[in-house]
């Protein structure tokens, strides 16, 4: 079984601290990508990684930066937590395949209250 | 207008029903097409996978595709309790990365 771990599955943190998600994949997938779900908006992708040390930007990057050392590895880092950013964050990998985006494997999510 | 639309629910069934989910969409280019479940407070799991238009059968579960209409369904025969969860439908390009959600069907199965 694919297993995306997440290593938090609730985190609360203040207004202006530096929170750190971490993400790991044990399926040696190539892609790897963040979500923020929140109530009536569906996923949104935050950020998306292809290759180790290479990231690209989703729909909504503002206020977030993410880090890539190793394959495996993939984490969401908010560089000042605002209230606006309590949401679900939602872990994916999946491996190269025409398509790309087909077949994404979720980790358990990590539910963060910044208060 | 969203590139997917999904009717956000709730939906409630009695034990036994077939439910009957589905997403619209307006992105002409997409080709693939997924189902995800999600059960409270968990991450989204991945039930069906299609590519272009048909039928695809999965036990209790079937998924069609409807490019010329931009429309996709999720039908669950006999539905159990354990069926009740967010369903997602998301889809991609064929050279895309990012998969496109809808914002989730809520179904309840009433035992």
């Amino acid at each position: 079984d694919v297993k995306v771990t997440q290593s938090s599955r609730y985190l609360v943190k203040r207004t202006g601290e530096k929170v750190f998600l971490e993400c790991v994949q044990d399926m040696d997938h190539e892609n790897m990508f963040w979500y923020r779900q929140d109530p009536g908006l569906g996923l949104r992708l935050i950020y998306f990684s292809y290759d180790v040390k290479m990231k690209e930007k989703g729909d909504i990057p503002e206020g977030y930066s993410v880090s890539r050392e190793k394959k495996e590895r993939f984490s969401l880092i908010l560089e000042s937590a605002s209230t606006n950013q309590t949401s679900m964050y939602l872990c994916a990998s999946s491996p190269y395949r025409q398509g790309w985006g087909a077949e994404a494997f979720f980790g358990q999510g990590t539910r963060l209250t910044v208060v | 207008q969203k590139e997917v639309e999904q009717d956000p629910g709730p939906l409630s069934v009695p034990e036994g029903a077939i439910v009957s989910l589905n997403c619209t969409y307006s992105n002409s280019a997409f080709q693939y097409f997924m189902w995800y479940r999600q059960y409270s407070r968990k991450g989204p799991e991945l039930l069906m996978y299609t590519y272009s238009s048909g039928n695809k059968e999965d036990g209790r579960f079937t998924a069609q595709v409807d490019k010329s209409s931009k429309y996709i369904s999720l039908f669950i025969r006999d539905s159990q309790p354990s069926d009740s969860a967010t369903y997602l439908c998301a889809m991609s390009g064929a050279n895309d990365y990012k998969l496109s959600f809808g914002a989730g069907t809520t179904v309840t199965v009433r035992a």
